[in-house]
């Protein structure tokens, strides 16, 4: 069964510091994967997007990495800030249109 | 920019009415778009996958003929809720897939908040 499942469901962090999620993929065939972010009442965001040769990408202070063996994703985020507080959803993507959501990380920042 | 525009953003309704929501690709061709809805504090649910030209495919336990789906041209879509009801409140989301060897992306519209009274 193709399922997507991502820890923690939340996260509180002080202001400046890392943090890591997680996300972990049981989708096969496996394409690629990728990473959004979704400010509360808005429409998610990419961030990156790895195929399955990728092990890492970054995108600012974001750096996404890829275990195509373990099947295992995450994200780390350096230095938090207050506007990182949003909902992070994992997507992966066999062959074809389609995709498989994560339910989330809540990640919230605070000074 | 956004390349996926979604309009309305809100809307609020009377119960029994029937909404119109819709999901245009800016710049680009899609064969392909998606219909979620969210509720508060809960991950993105598909609704149904939209191909120009054909009927959409809805998920189980999505109503074909309660959630409307048109997707007529290459960059617009349209989710039609009919004969709303409040337990159908809730973000709806659309999504468009631009394929392509080295670009391939899928972009999301920003969402629209209904509330049916």
């Amino acid at each position: 069964k193709n399922q997507v499942e991502q820890s923690p469901q939340s996260l509180i962090i002080l202001e400046g510091k890392n943090c890591t999620l997680q996300c972990n993929y049981t989708v096969s065939p496996f394409s690629n994967l990728r990473w959004y972010k979704q400010d509360t009442g808005r429409g998610p965001v990419s961030l990156t997007i790895m195929t399955f040769s990728e092990n890492t990408k970054s995108n600012g202070r974001y750096t996404a990495t890829l275990d195509a063996d373990t099947k295992q994703s995450s994200l780390h985020i350096t230095a938090s800030q207050l506007s990182d507080s949003a909902s992070y959803i994992c997507v992966a993507s066999p062959t074809g249109n389609q995709f498989y959501f994560g339910t989330g990380t809540s990640l919230t920042v605070i000074p | 920019g956004a390349v996926v525009s979604q309009h309305p953003s809100r809307v609020i309704c009377k119960s029994g009415t029937s909404v119109k929501i819709e999901c245009r690709s800016l710049d680009f061709q899609a064969t392909t778009m998606f219909w979620y809805r969210q509720f508060p504090k809960q991950s993105l649910m598909l609704m149904a996958t939209s191909n120009e030209g054909s009927k959409a495919t809805y998920e189980q336990g999505v109503e074909k003929d309660k959630f409307l789906i048109n997707h007529a041209s290459l960059t617009l879509s349209t989710l039609t809720v009919t004969s709303a009801h409040p337990e159908d409140s809730s973000f709806y989301i659309c999504s468009a897939f631009r394929q392509g060897a080295t670009n391939e992306k899928l972009f999301f519209g920003s969402g629209t908040q209904l509330s049916v009274l």
